[in-house]
């Protein structure tokens, strides 16, 4: 079956520093592909999504590229602050699913210091 | 922002306790979820619904009953729980149920049972 593997958390970080959060998949068929950002306390926030190999989703300074040649999905960010600290989720669907429901990763917990 | 709104975000209830949670969407989306995530674990899919009627059961014991009185309303009903089934309930839509679409979280509601 379909599955998302994410790094081990957390990731301890100082402000402004570069961040990488690594996300490979396993999936039949050709997924779309979902970082979702929970702030602690809160539900789960679309953060970026790609749906086609290269393709390149973005929002507020994070980045990640589809690679169907690597099946990954890292997530990026140049220069990270505190109000980043939060977990992160990697998630797919795919057509072969039937209905639009989503296979996470198990999260990785980020933790920004001053 | 979120336009998935849930109700309550906090819910406390007995063992012997019937209680509901509530989830509206003006986004016009015709699929609705519910999820359930306990601590530092990834939200679990419970049910869907696609154009009001149950999609999916994830073979969710009966003492969660859910209701989508028409397309942008879905409850889940709460009867009988145990302790065990405290965690936050995430309730989430997408355009429609095909596999691919984007699925937007609410903030959720906090539920410990007692």
């Amino acid at each position: 079956g379909d599955s998302v593997t994410q790094m081990e958390g957390p990731v301890t970080l100082s402000e402004e520093a570069f961040l990488t959060i690594n996300c490979t998949y396993t999936a039949t068929g050709y997924p779309s592909l979902f970082w979702y950002v929970q702030y602690p306390g809160e539900g789960l926030q679309l953060l970026l999504k790609a749906t086609k190999a290269d393709d390149k989703g973005s929002n507020k300074g994070f980045e990640a590229t589809y690679r169907k040649e690597t099946t990954s999905f890292h997530l990026e960010k140049g220069s990270v602050q505190v109000s980043d600290s939060a977990v992160y989720f990697c998630a797919l669907t795919t057509p072969n699913s039937g209905y639009s429901t989503l296979t996470f990763g198990k999260g990785t917990m980020l933790l920004v210091s001053p | 922002d979120t336009e998935v709104t849930q109700t309550p975000k906090h819910l406390v209830m007995g063992m012997t306790n019937k209680k509901s949670l509530k989830c509206e969407q003006h986004m016009g989306h015709r699929a609705m979820y519910w999820y359930k995530q306990k601590a530092k674990k990834p939200p679990e899919l419970m049910f869907v619904y696609s154009y009001e009627k149950l999609s999916i059961n994830e073979s969710v014991p009966s003492r969660f009953s859910p209701e989508c009185p028409n397309s942008s309303l879905l409850n889940l009903h709460l009867h009988a729980l145990q302790p065990e089934d405290s965690a936050l309930y995430l309730c989430a839509s997408s355009q429609d149920a095909v596999a691919g679409n984007t699925i937007y979280f609410g903030e959720g509601s906090w539920l410990t049972v007692v």
